[in-house]
């Protein structure tokens, strides 16, 4: 049984360009979430999907940062005109429910540099 | 939003020696997970550990969720446990499903 996946593993993005990045949650598992790993901030949840639908997006930046989880498909967060600030380590992580007794399983990361 | 506090922050080891982590917590929760940041960068899972005590070969771990705390036991320590070790919960209550909010973690390094 494959685990998460997420690509690109490394992406580097100017300043003022678009970043997608990718996450396929392990078989089975039908909610996603996505993790920000800023140097000096640690670990910081930014959004739970499942499919189709947001469920939380209380960690988003208000603007510029969109995710979605199509019906087909995998997750994508997407960054709009990037910025230094943006760069960081993003973890996608999926369980099969969510809630008590469901444990998250996390990707190996995007490591986005915006130059 | 709950707090996590883990202790200590840094920690320095001999291979073969033992240690203990801690993670203190400030309210009630549905689930605690650990995990280990290798130096590549990779979130490892430990432990799903809302309560009770489990053990994984070298590891074991246990969770006081009356009082608030867990704790990850590393016996006979080696070089490859080296990397930042995090504690994750989702807060109880129901209205967090699915957040998990982590600690600022603990870094291990294990000289030979």
């Amino acid at each position: 049984n494959a685990g998460v996946m997420q690509n690109p593993r490394h992406l580097v993005r100017r300043r003022g360009q678009e970043a997608r990045l990718r996450c396929s949650p392990m078989k089975g598992h039908s909610h996603v979430y996505w993790y920000r790993q800023l140097p000096e901030e640690g670990l910081k949840f930014m959004v739970y999907l499942q499919k189709e639908n947001i469920i939380d997006e209380s960690g988003m930046p208000k603007e510029r940062f969109s995710a979605e989880f199509p019906k087909e498909g995998p997750s994508i967060l997407r960054i709009q005109q990037v910025v230094r600030g943006d760069s960081a380590a993003y973890f996608c992580a999926s369980s099969p429910l969510a809630g008590p007794s469901y444990e998250q399983y996390f990707g190996p990361g995007t490591r986005l540099t915006v130059t | 939003g709950i707090q996590v506090e883990q202790s200590p922050p840094d920690l320095i080891l001999q291979e073969g020696a033992n240690s203990t982590l801690r993670c203190n917590f400030s309210d009630s929760v549905n689930n605690l997970q650990w995990f280990h940041q290798n130096p590549w960068g990779q979130l490892i899972n430990l432990f799903y550990i809302p309560s009770g005590t489990k053990q994984n070969g070298r590891l074991s771990a246990t969770t006081v969720a009356t009082e608030r705390y867990s704790l990850l036991y590393i016996s006979s320590s080696q070089t490859t446990d080296s990397g930042v070790y995090f504690c994750a919960v989702e807060r109880g209550g129901g209205t967090s499903y699915g957040k998990l909010t982590f600690g600022q973690g603990t870094i291990l390094t294990v000289h030979p």
